[in-house]
């Protein structure tokens, strides 16, 4: 099964807004709601950040947002900051196995 | 405090057995589906297997089908995963994670993880 299509490093300097895209298909991303993404700290666990395309968690600051527009979804991170920088991973349901699907993965460097 | 801790892992050669152990506390254990994810070192997130509150579903990934087996035991808070006939692709760290109640694919907790080495 192909993991979900994500770049593989995004940056940008203090204040300003980024966006990572995951591209899937009509049978995960674009089929479902169910697109979450989760935030990791080098040598740490993940960390759920968005589910259902575009809620948070409680707790996590609302600099994070998600979007969808057909297979495609995608994380927004407005107004960065140094502590932001992490790898980042989308996540779709879909119907058959791998029950949930998780993209490559994006480098966030925060310059 | 929600709390996943993952024991079990480390070297096993290729074709050998592991049975890794995760102790949760914190929250009611019995009402959560739990899950196994694992990370390749240097790789991205794979979906391994999870198990519904009562042992009664499980489901797993296509390449682990027949070789990994997920259970848990609610009275001692405990999720588990039997790992047999081992393959070097096996390796990588493997994490317990609690599902969110309102969609089993979603996952609010994670524990530290424990790492599988496959090699001879």
């Amino acid at each position: 099964q192909s993991a979900l299509t994500q770049p593989a490093s995004v940056s940008g300097s203090p204040g300003q807004s980024i966006t990572i895209s995951c591209t899937g298909s009509s049978s995960d991303v674009g089929g479902y709601k169910y697109v979450s993404w989760y935030q990791q700290h080098p040598g740490k666990a993940p960390k759920l950040m968005i589910y259902d395309v575009s809620n948070r968690p409680s707790g996590v600051s609302n600099r994070f947002s998600g979007s969808k527009s057909g297979n495609t979804a995608s994380l927004t991170i407005s107004g960065l900051q140094a502590e932001d920088e992490a790898d980042y991973y989308c996540s779709s349901y879909r119907t058959s196995s791998p029950y949930a699907i998780f993209g490559g993965g994006t480098k966030l460097t925060v310059l | 405090e929600v709390q996943l801790v993952e024991s079990g892992g480390g070297l096993v050669q290729p074709g050998g057995s592991l049975r890794l152990s995760c102790a949760a506390s914190g929250f009611t254990f019995s009402n959560y589906w739990m899950s196994w994810v694992r990370q390749a070192p240097g790789r991205g997130l794979e979906w391994v297997a999870n198990m519904k509150q009562d042992g009664s579903e499980k489901f797993y990934v296509g390449s682990v089908k027949g070789r990994f087996t997920i259970s848990r035991d609610n009275a001692k808070n405990s999720l588990y995963l039997q790992m047999n006939s081992l393959r070097a692709e096996d390796t990588a760290i493997y994490y317990c994670a609690r599902s969110l109640s309102m969609f089993i694919y979603y996952f609010d907790s994670w524990g530290q993880g424990t790492l599988v080495t496959v090699s001879s």
